[in-house]
């Protein structure tokens, strides 16, 4: 399979638990976004890679939220001290820079109790 | 205003017939126009993308940009129930020509 992947599918945690996803982009592309979605709305833009650097991290994203994408491949968004308003669909996904069109993941599902 | 504006629709359309979808944004130094379909539970997914004002046409869809009215559209042809689904509009950021920007889609319902 060579689209973009992220693990896990489904998280459910306790609010003020840590949770860490992770996405593998296409292997090929060399950006790599993070999105959070909830229903009834578009994607909304978190943060997102050129290589291994962070070029671009939106201004509604809280401290709570880090992301890495250490070597330039695959990336994982952490989430820390979970509250309810969290719980959400993040996808990832990834493109070229040239041309600019994102592929998507499947998305991770998060649930915060 | 938000910067890209869809209708929520439920938009209905019988199958068969052409489904018109369409999509404004806010921002004119905007470069990179996209459609996603998004079904049910599932993740967006990439069907059409247009840089350039006029038309651009990929088997049963159209996509349409119209710069000077800052206004995309996306025409489906012959349309199918497996066209039932919610489409959303993204159009590349206004600070970033990385980050795009979504509107909150419109959902499509073919009706047999």
């Amino acid at each position: 399979d060579t689209g973009v992947s992220q693990d896990p599918r489904h998280k459910i945690t306790k609010r003020g638990q840590n949770v860490t996803f992770r996405c593998d982009p296409i292997s090929e592309h060399n950006r790599l976004y993070w999105y959070r979605q909830t229903l009834g709305q578009g994607p909304e833009f978190l943060t997102y890679f050129q290589n291994e650097a962070q070029l671009e991290k939106s201004r509604l994203l809280s401290d709570r939220f880090s992301a890495e994408r250490p070597k330039g491949s695959f990336s994982t968004l952490e989430i820390q001290r979970t509250e309810q308003g969290d719980s959400a669909m993040y996808l990832c996904a990834s493109s070229f820079v040239s041309p600019d069109e994102q592929f998507f993941g499947p998305g991770t599902r998060l649930t915060v109790l | 205003q938000k910067e890209v504006e869809q209708n929520s629709g439920p938009l209905s359309v019988p199958e068969g017939a052409i489904a018109s979808l369409n999509c404004t944004y806010s921002d004119r130094g905007s470069q990179s126009f996209f459609w996603y379909r998004q079904y049910s539970g599932k993740s967006p997914e990439l069907i059409m993308f247009i840089y350039s004002n006029g038309d651009k046409e990929d088997g049963r869809f159209t996509a349409q940009l119209n710069k000077a009215s800052q206004y995309v559209s996306l025409l489906i042809r012959d349309s199918q129930p497996s066209d039932s689904a919610t489409y959303l509009c993204a159009v590349n950021g206004p600070s970033s020509a990385s980050k795009i920007i979504f509107g909150s889609g419109t959902r499509l319902s073919i009706r047999p």
